[in-house]
């Protein structure tokens, strides 16, 4: 159950788009559509953003984006704005009906 | 609407016990499974468990398996953490998480609950 591989830091002006990588096994990212993404902001529980790989939950920004190839998952935010500063996290169902996150992405908006 | 509230943290001795709980409340709590993440100070999201809306089907991280134990009351819209041998790597935030029901993963969190194992 090794952590999903994430960059540990993304950072971009507002306005402008940023992609987030999630790299895992075939065991859960590739082996399943059931990747979902994550914002948390300091001292706040995290807030879903992308479930089964590309779906928004109702009220979320339509400028978050979700992707897979292979191995890996993308999560796209695109005009970019102050309020998307946060940690990004993917996560994962896997082959051993568990669940993995992964090491988690500061989003800076310079 | 949804409502989780987390309660039970505290601070505990290496090798003692520790049963969280997590009240439910805005959605039929019978019908979706739950579970448990924890987050270790200045640290990424880490896993833990997750029971069936039965209560028939719990899977653990490889990291807790032995030790804690997951279940739930639907009778009191209830989900608990019974954690046992507490070591100083369990000391984190627990949260309770909902299902979406519709897919996998999770869907909405409580407020969390802080735990802190110390001599």
């Amino acid at each position: 159950q090794s952590a999903l591989t994430q960059p540990a830091s993304v950072s971009g002006s507002p306005g402008q788009s940023i992609t987030i990588s999630c790299t895992g096994t075939n065991s859960e990212v590739g082996g399943y559509n059931y990747v979902s993404w994550y914002q948390q902001h300091p001292g706040i529980a995290p807030k879903l953003m992308i479930y089964a790989v590309t779906n928004r939950p109702s009220g979320v920004s339509n400028r978050f984006s979700g992707s897979k190839s292979g191995n890996t998952a993308s999560l796209t935010i695109s005009g970019l704005q102050a309020e998307d500063e946060a940690d990004y996290y993917c996560s994962s169902y896997t082959s051993s009906s568990t669940y993995v996150f992964g090491t988690g992405t500061k989003v800076t908006v310079l | 609407q949804v409502q989780l509230v987390e309660s039970g943290g505290g601070v505990v001795q290496p090798g003692r016990s520790l049963r969280l709980s997590c009240a439910a409340s805005g959605f039929t709590f019978s019908s979706y499974g739950m579970h448990w993440v924890r987050q270790a100070p200045g640290k990424g999201l880490d896993w833990v468990a997750i029971i069936s809306y039965s209560g028939s089907d719990k899977y653990y991280a490889d990291s807790v398996k032995g030790r804690f134990t997951i279940s739930r009351d639907n009778s009191k819209n209830t989900l608990y953490l019974q954690m046992n041998s507490l070591r100083a790597e369990d000391a984190a935030v627990y949260y309770c998480a909902k299902e979406p029901g519709y897919t996998y993963g999770f869907e909405r969190w409580g407020q969390g609950t802080l735990v802190t194992v110390s001599s």
